[in-house]
């Protein structure tokens, strides 16, 4: 069974410029969760889907960050205009129920200049 | 108050040894619960659920406590393998919202 994927695995850009995260869930997995975890921290939840609508946003920096899973497949994670605070590595993680274990892609870690 | 605290440790300790982590969670309505795996600069993995009526696998034990709202990890004979972060994870199905602790930091030395 293919694991999430996520690309990049690495992004540098400075502040006040723009990235855009993507991952590609376990196949039939109709959760997916995206996820910032800063250094020395555990993972802090960002936003849930389940299939193409948002569960959980409460804590996304809404002025800044966004996500969409359109098709209720991929989905991708926009930060704009990045600031300092939000380097760290983005985790995209997909379940098969929505109170299930999940199962994380390797990351994409960020680092703003 | 936070949803989940954990003790980061470092724990550091000989191979064969026995060690136990605990993580205390503050909303009594969580229904789920996990024990995670997170190697350096890698993903977090799970490493088992936790259920009502405890469970084993192989060296691994968890348990956990509604009353006092804690779960345990217990970790037999490590070995140097089981250098790692341990999360634990706790969730509600109101909302299914999960939480993270900040991990507890293993060490295991020949």
């Amino acid at each position: 069974e293919a694991g999430v994927a996520q690309s990049p695995r690495y992004k540098i850009i400075e502040k006040r410029q723009s990235v855009a995260f993507w991952c590609n869930p376990i196949s039939g997995h109709a959760t997916l969760y995206w996820y910032q975890q800063i250094l020395g921290q555990g993972p802090k939840l960002l936003i849930q889907f389940q299939n193409n609508g948002v569960v959980d946003d409460s804590q996304l920096p809404k002025d800044r960050f966004s996500a969409e899973r359109l098709k209720g497949v991929d989905s991708t994670l926009k930060i704009q205009p990045a600031k300092l605070e939000d380097s760290a590595v983005y985790l995209c993680a997909s379940s098969s129920r929505s109170v299930g274990p999940q199962h994380f892609g390797d990351g994409t870690r960020l680092s703003i200049l | 108050r936070k949803e989940v605290e954990q003790d980061p440790g470092p724990f550091n300790v000989p191979e064969g040894a026995t060690v136990a982590f605990n993580c205390t969670y503050s909303n009594s309505a969580s229904q789920s619960f996990f024990w995670y795996r997170q190697d350096c600069r890698k993903e977090p993995k799970l490493l088992m659920s936790v259920y009502s009526s405890g469970n084993e696998d192989g060296r691994f034990t968890a348990q956990l406590n509604r009353a006092s709202q804690y779960i345990s990890l217990l970790i037999r004979d490590s070995k140097l393998s089981d250098s790692a972060t341990y999360l634990c994870v706790v969730s509600r199905n109101t909302g299914n919202q999960f939480y993270f602790g900040t991990g507890t930091s293993l060490t295991v030395i020949p």
